[in-house]
């Protein structure tokens, strides 16, 4: 079983529309989790982190986290054409610089 | 702020020879600064851990020999992949970490694609 499991895609959705992007993991010592979107061709980009469980909101970006069930959501509202993208997941141990991915979802939005 | 810049963004070598990328950080120091590759539709995989002033700590698997990380200042970061072969073509990023405590935030640079002939 890997760390952490993402599911690809790909995910197309119409512009407006609510999007939902998971993230399970296993090792139960992830404290810092993390979004970050990329584009193609280029590195990713940190959209939002959190710690431990509980929510973050920034603008159209909700980030949960619910450690009990090693599950962690990023909700995307009002989605656009320019959110087309590949989401990463990531996460940490506390005092740990190393960050563990999740493979992406590639998420298209059509206008 | 938090600008972390790469370069080249793309290089086409010839087996057998060396190719050096270099990684800075732009408006910040970075004390340690990662380096990661990523094949097509895979997820990023960490290579090596560099901190300025000291030997860089590779991930299992990454042959330091092979792939030599030198971390001169607090801005810049360089890889060089020796003697590259076509099974080293694949996306490099560097990443830069900041700040140099919890929650050890790592602003990413924009890659560079190595094709390797």
């Amino acid at each position: 079983q890997k760390e952490v499991e993402q599911d690809p895609g790909p995910l197309s959705v119409p512009e407006g529309a609510i999007v939902s992007l998971n993230c399970t993991y296993s090792n139960s010592a992830f404290q810092y989790f993390m979004w970050y979107r990329q584009y193609s061709r280029k590195g990713p980009e940190l959209l939002m982190y959190t710690y431990s469980s509980g929510n973050k909101e920034d603008g159209r970006f909700t980030a949960q986290v619910d450690k009990s069930s090693k599950y962690i959501s990023l909700f995307i509202r009002d989605s656009q054409p320019s959110d087309s993208a590949t989401y990463l997941c990531a996460m940490r141990r506390a005092g740990s610089y190393q960050l563990t991915f999740g493979k992406g979802t590639k998420l298209s939005v059509i206008p | 702020g938090a600008v972390v810049s790469q370069h080249p963004s793309w290089v086409i070598c010839k087996s057998g020879t060396s190719v050096k990328i270099e990684c800075r950080s732009l408006d910040f120091q970075a004390t340690t600064m990662f380096w990661y590759r990523q094949f097509p539709k895979q997820s990023l995989m960490l290579m090596a851990t560099s901190n300025e002033g000291s030997k860089a700590t590779y991930e299992q698997g990454v042959e330091k020999d092979k792939f030599l990380i030198n971390h001169a200042s607090l801005t810049l970061s360089t890889l060089t992949v020796t003697s590259a072969h076509p099974e080293d073509s694949s996306f490099y990023i560097c990443s830069a970490q900041l700040p140099s405590h919890e929650p050890y935030e790592q602003y990413f640079g924009p890659g560079t694609r190595l094709t390797v002939t």
